[in-house]
């Protein structure tokens, strides 16, 4: 595997499921991030973890948690969300959080029923 | 506020039709200027990055100019394969390593 993969690719959940999605870099960065791309609308940044603290909550309903256990990988686990929160979900990682240039997963494709 | 905008929201070009996208941006203390390309379906891929006023980079077909208070994407004599969505993303000092980005500039290139 290179670069940063993201599973599951796609993901349908009802509004009671709880569900994780998954995200692996192999760019050996220590910085990573998840980003909400809903149709028409810029990416919305979520969180940031720079040497697996977490450095930036962007205002995320709590129905959003993320899980950092090593500069590798991020989770994000789902609870009770809504069908608002349908959307393409992007990991990305850079070197570090300074400024770099951040690079993208494939997303994961979620349709909260 | 922070702010990137890009436009025109879509753009359709025969092939070999060369244009112009553009990035404004009213971000303090502009860190760095980035654009993407994002196929349907798929994750932002890199492509520029620009520091400051007067910097060029090329790509193949693609060449990225910045100004203080805007970037060009500028496509020459573009294909079918450069079919996508063009993200603009600025960088601030204020918001440490928070990319700004715009809603993106949907290119299509017809044979």
């Amino acid at each position: 595997e290179t670069g940063v993969t993201q599973t599951p690719r796609h993901l349908v959940m009802g509004m009671t499921n709880k569900k994780s999605l998954k995200c692996e870099q192999h760019l050996g960065h220590n910085a990573m991030y998840w980003y909400k791309q809903s149709a028409k609308k810029p990416l919305e940044l979520m969180f940031v973890y720079n040497f697996k603290e977490q450095t930036e909550n962007n205002s995320v309903p709590s129905r959003f948690s993320p899980e950092c256990p090593n500069s590798s990988h991020l989770f994000l686990h789902l609870h009770t969300l809504q069908p608002e929160d349908s959307a393409l979900y992007l990991c990305a990682s850079s070197q570090q959080t300074g400024g770099e240039t951040q690079y993208f997963g494939p997303g994961t494709r979620l349709l909260v029923l | 506020e922070d702010q990137v905008t890009q436009s025109p929201e879509a753009l359709r070009l025969q092939e070999g039709e060369s244009s112009s996208l553009n990035c404004s941006y009213t971000v303090s203390g502009l860190r760095g200027l980035f654009w993407y390309r994002q196929d349907p379906g798929k994750g932002p891929e890199f492509l520029f990055t620009l520091y400051s006023a007067g910097e060029e980079k090329e790509k193949e077909r693609l060449k990225a100019t910045l100004t203080k208070k805007e970037s060009f994407l500028h496509i020459t004599a573009p294909k079918p394969e450069d079919s996508a969505t063009y993200l603009c993303a600025g960088l601030s000092y204020n918001q440490g390593g928070k990319l700004i980005f715009g809603q993106g500039t949907e290119l299509s290139v017809k044979p």
